[in-house]
């Protein structure tokens, strides 16, 4: 069966520091790959997605910056923090074609 | 701005009773989604309805389609504690780009 992962499930970091979330997905090859960014009680917003190696999408400019390394691997980084950057990221994966997706549990971001 | 709309944004009611919430979106669709997110967590999709279906049932859920109003609705019937949580619609890319469009979700309490 398909599990993705991510990590760490919290993070503090200081303004100004970078960043760096991994997701990595198990059981399935060649997945499509999905990095959101949710807000206290709102919706996701779609940061970055990827339907194979090196092929990133950004659909908000920002700060941020998303990496496929190896086909089941999906990295989100930063190199200096924003205030605005606090959230809760979610890694999702889903088979080719934009059909059913499937969460990682997520990691809450504070940044101070 | 987002495709999908969820209404109400908030519905508190008693265990037993039946809740309903609302989607509309504003392009064409090949499909839309429900996923539900306890507080905290992943997303995890509950059902999916083609353009071409009407109606569509899974265990307490019953969704609807209206693709002339671009419209959904998501019943629970009688709903229980454990269905507290955030409710989401997501519709496709009619044109084919491999993502989904989430909206800012309905917040559902159940009341014992």
């Amino acid at each position: 069966s398909q599990t993705i992962h991510q990590w760490p499930a919290t993070l503090v970091q200081p303004v100004g520091s970078p960043l760096s979330l991994e997701c990595t997905v198990e059981g399935t090859s060649n997945p499509n790959l999905y990095w959101y960014r949710q807000a206290a009680g709102r919706g996701l917003q779609l940061l970055f997605y990827s339907i194979g190696i090196d092929q990133i999408s950004s659909e908000v400019p920002q700060n941020l910056s998303a990496s496929r390394p190896q086909d089941r691997q999906f990295i989100l980084s930063s190199k200096k923090l924003l205030l605005s950057d606090s959230g809760f990221y979610l890694c999702a994966w889903a088979y080719t074609g934009p059909r059913t997706q499937y969460f990682g549990p997520g990691t809450r971001l504070l940044v101070l | 701005s987002q495709q999908g709309e969820e209404d109400p944004q908030a519905l508190s009611i008693q265990e037993g009773e039946n809740a309903t919430m609302n989607c509309s979106y504003k392009t064409s669709i090949n499909n839309l989604q429900w996923y539900r997110q306890n507080s905290g967590r992943g997303l995890v999709h509950l059902i999916l309805i083609r353009s071409n279906e009407r109606e569509k049932h899974s265990g307490r859920l019953r969704v609807t389609l209206d693709t002339s109003k671009k419209s959904s609705s998501l019943l629970i019937t009688a709903s229980r504690a454990a269905d507290t949580a955030s409710y989401f619609c997501a519709t496709d890319d009619f044109l084919g780009a491999q993502k989904l469009v989430f909206g800012q979700g309905t917040r559902l309490t159940i009341n014992p």
